[in-house]
């Protein structure tokens, strides 16, 4: 079956603007969490999602806010953007939410902030 | 969720199996031993999870001490392609912050032909 997809693969910004990153599941999943890479903090919770819900946060700036949909698609909007934004933007999904299950990451956004 | 602490980096050989420790001496009883890899610029890849039996799938075997405190991941014959970093994570499954991942630095494995 198919992985989790996460579009675009790359994209570059510029300060200031705002940008939309998708993430669709795996198919039956219904929770899908965020996660932000960077070389100097490695990997970072963002949030995660389950039925159209957010259940958990991590601890960043109001600047990064996601959304669920009712087909458990998930996306993350970044406003204001920041040169320390730039980053590997990861998706995860897994089948109950509760942690009994792994979770299956996708390929990641890379995002470049100029 | 328990720290862990994972040697920084690591080599083997081509064909050798590959024993990646964790230690994790702050565990609880209720927190999983779970570890993932990634290879260069793609998305952490599952590869095991265990609560204190040792563990295998097609991929490792997860091997947990009788107290918990540690454990270690064997690749059994590795090759080129396992080459990644690894990451070792204690998480619980019963509450709300067990949904996410806590990722320390992990393991960078080198398998060297």
């Amino acid at each position: 079956k198919a992985g989790v997809t996460q579009t675009p693969r790359y994209l570059i910004k510029t300060r200031g603007q705002q940008v939309t990153l998708s993430c669709s599941p795996i198919s039956g999943h219904r929770s899908v969490s965020w996660y932000q890479q960077t070389p100097g903090q490695g990997l970072q919770f963002l949030f995660e999602y389950f039925s159209e819900t957010q259940r958990n946060k991590g601890n960043f700036p109001g600047r990064f806010s996601g959304r669920q949909f009712s087909n458990s698609r998930s996306e993350m909007n970044v406003s204001t953007l920041e040169l320390g934004d730039s980053a590997l933007y990861l998706c995860a999904s897994s089948l109950d939410g509760q942690g009994r299950t792994e979770a299956f990451f996708g390929q990641g956004t890379r995002l470049t902030v100029v | 969720d328990a720290k862990t602490t994972q040697p920084p980096s690591m080599d083997c050989a081509e064909g050798r199996a590959a024993n990646l420790p964790c230690n994790h001496s702050t565990i609880s009883g209720n927190e999983y031993v779970y570890w993932y890899r990634q290879i260069h610029s793609q998305g952490p890849q599952y590869i095991i999870h265990g609560l204190k039996n040792n563990e295998t799938n097609e991929m490792a075997s997860l091997i947990i001490t009788e107290d918990r405190k540690s454990s270690t991941l064997i690749l059994p014959h590795a090759t080129l392609r396992d080459t990644a970093v690894y990451y070792c994570i204690v998480r619980t499954i019963s509450s709300g912050s067990a949904r996410q991942l806590t990722f320390g630095s992990g393991t960078q494995l080198t398998v060297l032909p």
